[in-house]
């Protein structure tokens, strides 16, 4: 079974913080993606990592593809209170089946 | 457009009620999902439709049903429900893997609340 890892679980920080978000396994992945989700509402896809080593900037996200295209970093920085969520990381483990890592919860406080 | 639809937002029915969960999209997508997610938890994977056709159940109980009556749009029929089936259920959408994309990349819809008393 593969399995993503994701750290820290949990995370309180203050406006204006940077921070990273980790996502890993031991599997080798073709692409990657990683959502925000705000209570109550569906995950919002944010990016698709295709290839290893990739580095892609969505405003002050950075997402970062492991060389090896085995993990992927997320790196907010000046962290702002709408930042605040459900941060999940996915990848197709073949045929549609979707695996979601365990999840980082993030909150940032004014 | 990149949007998934979903209704109701909300839903509470009785153990014995029958009701059903509904989901839209016009991206195109040919491959559809249902999911469940329990607070604090990611989504679980329940039902993939492609073209039009159930492709993956993942056991899930018979008191579900899924329905997939064109390629834009899902139902989730629920009978006789049990309180632990109480969860946010999430639709999403995608190209087929053999269709325009070579990767798996879901959008999913705002999402149901379902209790069930």
């Amino acid at each position: 079974t593969q399995l993503l890892e994701q750290s820290p679980q949990f995370l309180s920080i203050q406006e204006g913080e940077n921070l990273t978000v980790y996502c890993n396994s031991s599997s080798v992945f073709s692409s990657l993606q990683w959502y925000r989700q705000e209570p109550g509402e569906g995950p919002v896809l944010l990016v698709t990592v295709v290839t290893g080593g990739e580095v892609k900037k969505l405003k002050r996200l950075t997402f970062q593809f492991g060389d090896a295209r085995k993990d992927s970093s997320l790196h907010i920085t000046a962290a702002q209170p709408g930042d605040t969520g459900l941060y999940l990381c996915a990848v197709d483990s073949g045929t549609y089946k979707y695996i979601f890592g365990t999840g980082t919860r993030l909150k940032v406080l004014a | 457009d990149t949007e998934v639809t979903q209704t109701p937002k909300h839903l509470v029915m009785g153990m014995t009620n029958k009701k059903s969960l509904k989901c839209e999209q016009h991206m195109g997508h040919r491959a559809m999902y249902w999911y469940k997610q329990k607070a604090k938890k990611p989504p679980e994977l329940m039902f993939v439709y492609s073209y039009e056709k159930l492709s993956i159940n993942e056991s899930v109980p018979s008191r579900f049903s899924p329905e997939c009556p064109n390629s834009s749009l899902l139902n989730l029929h629920l009978h006789a429900l049990q309180p632990e089936d109480s969860a946010l259920y999430l639709c999403a959408s995608s190209h087929p893997l053999w269709g325009t994309a070579s990767y798996n990349e879901q959008f999913f819809g705002p999402g149901t609340r379902l209790t069930v008393l």
